[in-house]
């Protein structure tokens, strides 16, 4: 149980254009999901908290126009990098609050390469 | 502030050897502890978690931690590592509930087996 999937798993795209990242969960109804971003080598940085039906709350410094998140159901969320830049390149990866509320389940990852 | 600090940065330990990966936190109340681990260009899966009660908890893959409060620590520990074993290890304390619920995670430990 508690299984996150996302999509696509990669994703290479040319710089000025937008790419959209979806994050299911499963088998479990997910008020709240997150968005990391990770650099090679290093820990997870969490770009935003996503709650079903209202708008997200970005980290600080994280770009809300540029990183568009849309959490319109209890088991989907949307990551949307707009106008793609190379320096956006890096693995995106979702979470989503369990249902015991506590620990977070993750999904696969996305790479996203801009060219 | 909430904190996780994972002292160490890389760890190699031979197959068979025991190992213990070491993760101090700074919280205001009775933490939530967790240890993921992530294999390279995967989301992370959650190994074990914390509540409350019994202070040494087992997880998945014969992994163990123990939870001290006098310590602020919840070290990870496995008897015999297997080489399937070397991956990166994150510590996490959370969800905060002030801030969205998001979890506070550590720098990772790399964990490297020689066979």
């Amino acid at each position: 149980g508690a299984v996150v999937s996302q999509h696509p798993s990669w994703v290479i795209c040319k710089s000025g254009t937008s790419v959209k990242i979806e994050c299911r969960s499963l088998d479990f109804q997910a008020t709240t999901m997150f968005w990391y971003r990770q650099f090679p080598k290093q820990s997870l940085m969490l770009m935003a908290t996503s709650n079903e039906g209202s708008k997200a709350t970005y980290e600080q410094g994280v770009e809300k126009d540029k990183f568009l998140i849309n959490h319109a159901s209890l088991t989907l969320s949307t990551l949307t990098v707009t106008s793609a830049h190379p320096e956006d390149s890096s693995f995106y990866i979702c979470s989503a609050r369990g249902p015991g509320g506590g620990e977070q389940y993750f999904g696969p990852g996305t790479r996203l390469t801009v060219t | 502030a909430q904190s996780v600090t994972q002292p160490d940065i890389h760890i190699t330990v031979s197959e068979g050897a025991s190992l213990e990966l070491r993760c101090n936190y700074s919280y205001g109340a009775t933490p939530y502890l967790f240890w993921y681990v992530q294999s390279p260009g995967q989301g992370l899966q959650l190994l074990l978690k914390y509540f409350s009660g019994d202070t040494l908890v087992q997880g998945i893959k014969g992994f163990e931690a123990e939870f001290k409060r006098s310590q602020s620590s919840f070290n990870l520990r496995k008897p015999s590592v297997h080489w399937s074993d070397a991956a990166e290890y994150f510590c996490a304390v959370g969800p905060i509930y002030n801030q969205g619920g998001k979890l506070i995670f550590g720098q990772g430990t790399e964990l490297s087996v020689k066979p």
